[in-house]
């Protein structure tokens, strides 16, 4: 099983609400990332779990809250967020080897209102 | 920190021809990837390469990562429309961290 599932597909929220994204995998994997991208752009790192720790949070605002529940679940919550953080968010995964290839789960289209 | 510029930004070919995209570093790279993100879609790992002067093969796709392992290019022959999409590079630092060239977008004319 090579496959990283992440739900919801769509997501549309309010400034005001709290909604939780999920990324699964099973592959055994004991990294697991959270990205942004944006229309047109490359993906851009936010977290990186490494052995359900977090490992590396490259200067995400603090409404952006994630959470490595076990090794094989990723979750993304979000609070009060701003219109431009609408964004596809795409999970990934990879083995502990830093050069080791990171497969991308669908990705959750979210649309901040 | 470091950063792949990738180029062109996009690419417009008609079906059967050849297709080309670069990437450039101004220091070494450990490794280089290379993904395929097809539209509405996310990105897909296509292969990796690590030696210097490195070329590997995927049917129509030739990827190369040069002697000094600075840059790198992808290489489709006789495209398809099945091959579009946008291409990126990335490399990956320390700390598990993947940094994604700017990508290039293909669209193949029928």
């Amino acid at each position: 099983d090579t496959e990283v599932t992440q739900t919801p597909k769509h997501l549309v929220m309010g400034m005001t609400n709290k909604k939780s994204l999920k990324c699964e995998q099973h592959m055994g994997h004991r990294a697991m990332y959270w990205y942004k991208q944006k229309a047109k752009k490359p993906p851009e790192l936010m977290f990186v779990y490494s052995y359900e720790k977090l490992s590396i949070n490259e200067s995400v605002p603090s409404r952006f809250s994630p959470e490595c529940p076990n090794s094989s679940l990723l979750n993304l919550h979000l609070h009060a967020l701003q219109p431009e953080d609408s964004a596809l968010y795409l999970c990934a995964s990879s083995s502990d080897f830093s050069t080791d290839t990171q497969y991308f789960g669908p990705g959750t289209r979210l649309t901040v209102l | 920190g470091q950063q792949v510029m990738q180029i062109p930004q996009y690419q417009h070919v008609q079906e059967g021809e050849d297709f080309t995209t670069y990437c450039n570093s101004s220091t070494t790279l450990s490794n280089i990837q290379w993904y395929k993100q097809r539209p509405g879609g996310h990105p897909v790992f296509l292969i990796q390469l690590v030696k210097s002067g490195e070329v590997k093969k995927q049917k129509r796709l030739t990827f190369q990562f040069g002697e000094a392992k600075k840059n790198s290019s992808l290489h489709i022959t006789a495209t398809q429309t099945t091959d579009v999409g946008t291409y990126f590079c990335a490399f990956s630092g320390s700390a598990r961290q993947l940094t994604f060239g700017s990508g290039t977008q293909l669209t193949v004319l029928p």
